[in-house]
C-alpha cells in the first residue's frame, strides 16, 4: 500500500532552469512533510520540511509548496544546478507516529 | 550535534552465511532507530523499526531480525543470508518529526 507516491521516476532540467519534483499522498492524517536527496551509496540527506499547518516553507534555492486538499505537495529548484542531480525522495509522517513512508523517488538529471 | 555511524560500508556475503550490520548514534538520547533497504532503481523499504531498548517493530516479514541491546545502538541480523538480501541498507534516527541517515552499507550476496 504505498501511501505516498512519486510517479515521475526521472526529471531532466537545464542548468538555470526551475526543477519541479511531485509527490502525492493519500492519508489525510499526515502532518509533516520532508524531501531527501540522495546520491548513489550514500545515505539520504535532508533537504526540507513542511508541516501541514503551512502551505509553503522556503531554503534558499529550495521551496516546498503544500496542497492539502489535493493531498500535494511539490518541491521547487530555482536556479537548478548540476550538482542538484540526485535522487530526491519525499516522505510523510504523522506527528508523534514513528514511521515515515517514502515515495520511491524522483532522478533529477540537471544538465550544464 | 548529532551523528549516525553505520559499518561495514560494503559487504560481501557467500549465500546461507548470517549478516550482523551495526548502527550507532551520537549526541542524542531515546532515539527511534530504523532499518531500510533500497534495492537498485527502487524506493525505501522500511524494514524494522525501534522506540526504545529491546522494543522492535517488523514491517516486512523476511529472514532478517533487529535488536537494540543499547538506546543509541541498532542492529540488523540474519541467519542465513539470501541471494535476495543484495542491496543498499540504510540506518536512520529521528527525533521531533524528523529523520535523519547514516551513510549506508552495501551488501553482495554471491
Amino acid at each position: 500500500d504505498q501511501q505516498v507516491k512519486q510517479n515521475s521516476p526521472s526529471l531532466s532540467v537545464q542548468e538555470g532552469r526551475i526543477s519541479i519534483l511531485n509527490c502525492d499522498y493519500t492519508n489525510s492524517m499526515f502532518d509533516y512533510f520532508l524531501w531527501y536527496k540522495k546520491y548513489p551509496a550514500e545515505g539520504p540527506t535532508f533537504l526540507i520540511s513542511i508541516s501541514s499547518i503551512k502551505d509553503k516553507n522556503e531554503d534558499g534555492r529550495f521551496t516546498v509548496f503544500l496542497n492539502k486538499s489535493a493531498k500535494h505537495l511539490s518541491l521547487h529548484i530555482v536556479p537548478s544546478q548540476p550538482g542538484d542531480s540526485a535522487v530526491y525522495f519525499c516522505a510523510a509522517s504523522v506527528d508523534n507516529f514513528n514511521k515515515f513512508y517514502f515515495g520511491s523517488g524522483t532522478k533529477l538529471n540537471v544538465k550544464p | 550535534s548529532q551523528t549516525i555511524h553505520q559499518w561495514p560500508a560494503t559487504l560481501v556475503q557467500p549465500v546461507g552465511s548470517p549478516l550482523s550490520l551495526e548502527c550507532t548514534v551520537e549526541g542524542t538520547s531515546n532515539p527511534n532507530l530504523y532499518w531500510y533497504r533500497q534495492a537498485a532503481g527502487r524506493g525505501l523499504q522500511l524494514l524494522f523499526y525501534s522506540v526504545g531498548i529491546g522494543q522492535i517493530s517488523s514491517e516486512v516479514p523476511q529472514n532478517l531480525s533487529a535488536s537494540r541491546p543499547q538506546d543509541r545502538q541498532f542492529i540488523l541480523s540474519s541467519k542465513k543470508l539470501l541471494l535476495s538480501d543484495s542491496s543498499f541498507y540504510l540506518c536512520a534516527w529521528s527525533k521531533n518529526n524528523e529523520q535523519f541517515f547514516g551513510p549506508g552499507t552495501r551488501l553482495t550476496v554471491l
